[in-house]
């Protein structure tokens, strides 16, 4: 199983709504990331946890809270989000924090209405 | 942060023709990698580079890490409309900190 699963691949919801983005792999690998994509624009790195550890958090707004309940799981929770946060949503995964071998979801296409 | 500069940022080729691309940088990269992303898609890795001056190919794809550490291309032989897509360069530096290019938009004419 090489495969990083996103659930919801769409999501609508409004600003003063509460949503989770959900990230799975069972690949073994030790760190999973969160990545915002805007149209027409590279992966802006989110989210970096190692080990289950945040280890890495780019300054990201606290409407966004990241978790990971275990090593194969990763969520997003949403809260009171924005208009300009509408974008897609990567997951990625590698087999440890040092490894550049990334291996990404479909992503979840997020609307803010 | 370190930038990286992707060129160029679209393409328009006829079927059958071969396809270069590259990114450079101002500051070393210890790693260089390739991605192609479809729409409605996450990027799929197409080639990883470890070593300055390294050539790698995967099939119809040959990608290398620039003698400077600092630039890397991409080419694409006799290209196929299966080959649209965006294509990216990214490059992690001593941090492991990875960047993206800005991203190549491949589109090929039957």
């Amino acid at each position: 199983d090489t495969e990083v699963t996103q659930t919801p691949k769409h999501l609508v919801m409004g600003m003063t709504n509460k949503k989770s983005l959900k990230c799975e792999q069972h690949m073994g690998h030790r760190a999973m990331y969160w990545y915002k994509q805007k149209a027409k624009k590279p992966p802006e790195l989110m989210f970096v946890y190692s080990y289950e550890k945040l280890s890495i958090n780019e300054s990201v707004p606290s409407r966004f809270s990241p978790e990971c309940p275990n090593s194969s799981l990763l969520n997003l929770h949403l809260h009171a989000l924005q208009p300009e946060d509408s974008a897609l949503y990567l997951c990625a995964s590698t087999p440890n924090y040092m490894n550049t071998e990334a291996f990404f979801g479909q992503g979840t296409r997020l609307t803010v209405v | 942060g370190q930038q990286l500069n992707q060129s160029p940022q679209s393409m328009f080729i006829q079927e059958g023709e071969d396809v270069s691309m590259n990114c450079t940088s101002s500051s070393i990269f210890n790693t260089w990698l390739w991605y192609k992303q479809e729409p409605g898609e996450g990027p799929v890795l197409l080639i990883a580079l470890y070593k300055a001056g390294e050539l790698t190919s995967n099939g119809r794809l040959t990608a290398q890490f620039g003698i400077t550490r600092k630039d890397s291309f991409l080419n694409i032989s006799a290209s196929i409309p299966s080959d649209v897509g965006i294509y990216f360069c990214a490059g992690q530096n001593n941090n492991n900190d990875m960047r993206f290019g800005a991203g190549t938009r491949l589109t090929v004419k039957p």
